[in-house]
């Protein structure tokens, strides 16, 4: 089953504007990391942060991280068209082989309009 | 140029036909997956591999062999495709732990 859930599954907002997508998931994880995927193209990684991080910056990005409620947050401040895309998360999840079980989330497709 | 690379990019085949589709990282990384993504339900992961002959089942692998003979291919094998198995394909690797490189995807079509 799916554990990485994100929130909103569409976002649609004007350039210049802040843009936000929420994950939430299940069990525990090593690490949790954000993809961006253009048109059925190959995902591009973002952020990865680990699980004793708290908030980590990109450029643009900011990714936080709460494990005491399982959710996650990716901020893209000051969007542009160019950042039209499909945003994923998905958790490395801690288990028997500690890393490797990755489990994404459905996605969330961000359009900016011009 | 780091990059995974995946072959062939597009096939269209029929039932019971056997395929194989390739995938190489030149990055010398341990790691390597695959995941199917079909729509409404994101991207699951079939098979993933830690090291050399080290492979091990992700969420969906029913239908799918793998097999890691060398540290940079990671070969994706449909013994039987079915109509079912139509997606999009990705490879992917990296260093165990940290971000995923994917290749660009093959699109499958089982008739």
């Amino acid at each position: 089953s799916q554990q990485g859930e994100e929130d909103p599954q569409a976002l649609s907002i004007q350039e210049g504007e802040n843009a936000t997508m929420n994950c939430s998931y299940k069990t525990s994880i090593n690490n949790l990391q954000w993809y961006r995927q253009n048109s059925g193209r190959g995902l591009v990684h973002l952020i990865l942060i680990r699980s004793n991080e708290r908030e980590k910056h990109s450029g643009r990005l900011r990714v936080t991280l709460d494990t005491s409620k399982k959710s996650s947050s990716l901020l893209i401040t000051a969007s542009r068209a160019a950042d039209t895309a499909s945003y994923f998360c998905a958790t490395d999840n801690a288990g028997g082989t500690s890393y490797g079980k990755l489990t994404f989330g459905q996605g969330t497709i961000l359009t900016v309009h011009p | 140029e780091a990059q995974v690379t995946q072959n062939p990019r597009y096939l269209i085949t029929v039932t019971g036909k056997k395929l194989t589709v390739t995938c190489s990282q030149n990055m010398n990384h341990e790691y390597m997956s695959w995941y199917r993504q079909d729509p409404g339900l994101g991207l699951r992961q079939i098979y993933y591999s830690m090291n050399v002959e080290v492979t091990d089942k992700g969420d969906v692998p029913e239908g799918y062999k793998v097999s890691r003979k060398e540290k940079r291919n990671f070969p994706l094998i449909l013994e039987s495709p079915s109509p079912n198995q139509t997606s999009l394909y990705f490879c992917a690797s990296s260093y165990i732990g940290n971000e995923q490189f994917f290749g660009p995807g093959t699109r499958l079509t089982v008739l």
